[in-house]
């Protein structure tokens, strides 16, 4: 079984500040991560997905995340926060097969402050 | 642009009445999509599994009878809720896999935007 725990569900940086959002997951088989980000009353956009080749991952916006498997993490960051960037953001865990669905972290919720 | 397309993006209906909404796969095929909801605040709960050509395969707590699934076709699948409660206002969201053809290594799964559902 597969499972996503974000830590924090919350969290709150000012306007220029370095991004980092926390993901860990669980995985018996070699897992793809994903990060999307879901805007107020909006459904949801990747950000960027891991998928076994570079484990820097670079996304839309800004993102990146670094996959590492010693510590089974995959957290997001970006070295400067904006204002847009103030929205839901999930990770998730997939197997490379055909028809499994994503599992999704609970999600953090990040505030930018100017 | 967008891969998978939901609609509506907005409903509001009568308890005890039935509403539709559509998933579908843009410019490709999707044997299988997912059907997710969302309740406010919290993570997207996956509802059930949407086949082509078969049944879906809902996830445990799931009521068959009252979230049906029908994959027709290999670009469309549907959600209907049957004699809509109001608690079952919520947001509903549909995904499909895209294979990644130039890399075939490995695949992204894209969102629809999202059905918002309220049953009054």
């Amino acid at each position: 079984a597969q499972s996503v725990t974000q830590l924090g569900s919350h969290v709150s940086v000012s306007e220029g500040a370095l991004v980092l959002l926390r993901c860990n997951y669980s995985s018996s088989v070699p897992p793809y991560l994903f990060w999307y980000v879901q805007y107020p009353n909006q459904g949801l956009q990747l950000l960027l997905k891991y998928t076994s080749a570079a484990t820097l991952v670079k996304g839309i916006n800004g993102f990146e995340a670094e996959f590492k498997k010693s510590e089974t993490s995959f957290h997001l960051t970006k070295p400067s926060a904006h204002m847009s960037d103030a929205a839901e953001y999930f990770c998730a865990v997939s197997e490379w097969s055909g028809n499994t669905p994503l599992v999704f972290g609970k999600g953090t919720r990040l505030s930018v402050i100017a | 642009g967008a891969v998978v397309s939901q609609h509506p993006s907005w409903v509001i209906c009568k308890s005890g009445t039935s509403v539709k909404i559509e998933c579908r796969s843009l410019d490709f095929q999707a044997t299988t999509m997912f059907w997710y909801r969302q309740f406010p605040k919290k993570s997207l709960m996956l509802m059930a599994t949407s086949n082509e050509g078969s049944k879906a395969t809902y996830e445990q707590g799931v009521e068959k009878d009252k979230f049906l699934i029908n994959h027709a076709s290999l670009t469309l699948s549907t959600l209907t809720v049957t004699s809509a409660h109001p608690e079952d206002s919520s947001f509903y969201i549909c995904s499909a896999r895209v294979p990644d053809i130039q890399t075939l290594n490995g695949n992204t799964i894209y969102f629809g935007e999202g059905s918002w559902l309220t049953v009054v």
